[in-house]
C-alpha cells in the first residue's frame, strides 16, 4: 500500500530535550515536504527536499533541522524544542501531481 | 509567490442546505488546486483536486469544485449538507511540474452542520 508513515504519533517533551520525528515514504518520490498545523493558521510549510541531499526552507523554518540522505526518509529535527512548537505536524511525499500525507504528530513541548 | 485566500473561517448552515466554502487564489501560472478536509482528530484527506483538465471537478461524498480562471476561484460546493460533513476545510494551490512543486495552503473553513 502507498503510503507515508510518520512516527511517533503522538509525542509530550520537555523544552530543551532533542527529538526526532521520522517520516518515511515507499513511493519512490522524490520531492518531501514537513509542515505544521496551528489553530487559525492552517497548514504552513517548514522544509521541503526536492531530492536526496537537496532541502530548502519553507515559510517557518526556525527552530527545525531536516536531513534527505535517502529518497525514503525525511527526518524532522527539533534540536532544543520550545513550548512554541507544540503543534500538529504532517510529512508528505509528492509525484508532482499530487500529495500523499502522512497521519500526523501531536507534539506537546512542556 | 502563490498564495491562497479562504473567506470565512466558519461556516455554518442547517442539515440540507447548500454548502459554500470560498477559495481564491493567486499563481504566476496555470496551478493545480485542491480541496483537503479534516475530520475532529483526524489528518487529512483529499476531496478532490483540479489539474488543468475539466473545469468542474466532482470529489468524495458529493462535492464539487468549479475552477474559475477569470476569477481566480475554486469554490467548494455540496447541495445538501449532511452531519457528518461537519469538520474543517482547506483549500491549497501547488504549481505544477519542474521545481514548483509546493502545496500552499489556505487557513482553513471550519463548516459547522445544524440539525
Amino acid at each position: 500500500e502507498a503510503q507515508v508513515t510518520q512516527n511517533p504519533r503522538y509525542l509530550i517533551t520537555v523544552t530543551g530535550k532533542k527529538l526526532t520525528v521520522t517520516c518515511s515514504q515507499n513511493m519512490n518520490h522524490e520531492y518531501m515536504s514537513w509542515y505544521r498545523q496551528d489553530p487559525g493558521l492552517g497548514l504552513r510549510q517548514i522544509y521541503y527536499s526536492m531530492n536526496v541531499e537537496v532541502t530548502d526552507k519553507g515559510d517557518v523554518p526556525e527552530g527545525y533541522k531536516v536531513s534527505r540522505k535517502e529518497k525514503r526518509n525525511f527526518p524532522l529535527i527539533l534540536e532544543s524544542p520550545s513550548p512554541n512548537q507544540t503543534s500538529l505536524y504532517f510529512c508528505a511525499s509528492s509525484s508532482g501531481r499530487g500529495y500523499t500525507f502522512g497521519s500526523g504528530t501531536r507534539l506537546t513541548v512542556v | 509567490a502563490q498564495s491562497v485566500t479562504q473567506l470565512g473561517s466558519h461556516v455554518s448552515v442547517s442539515e440540507g442546505a447548500l454548502v459554500l466554502l470560498r477559495c481564491n487564489y493567486s499563481s504566476s501560472v496555470p496551478p493545480y488546486l485542491f480541496w483537503y478536509v479534516q475530520y475532529p482528530n483526524q489528518g487529512l484527506q483529499l476531496l478532490l483536486k483540479y489539474t488543468s483538465a475539466a473545469t468542474l471537478v466532482k470529489g468524495i461524498n458529493g462535492f464539487e469544485a468549479e475552477f474559475k480562471k477569470s476569477e481566480t476561484s475554486f469554490h467548494l460546493t455540496k447541495p445538501s449538507a449532511h452531519m457528518s460533513d461537519a469538520a474543517e476545510y482547506f483549500c491549497a494551490v501547488m504549481n505544477y511540474g519542474g521545481s514548483q512543486g509546493n502545496l500552499i495552503f489556505g487557513k482553513g473553513t471550519k463548516l459547522s452542520v445544524k440539525p
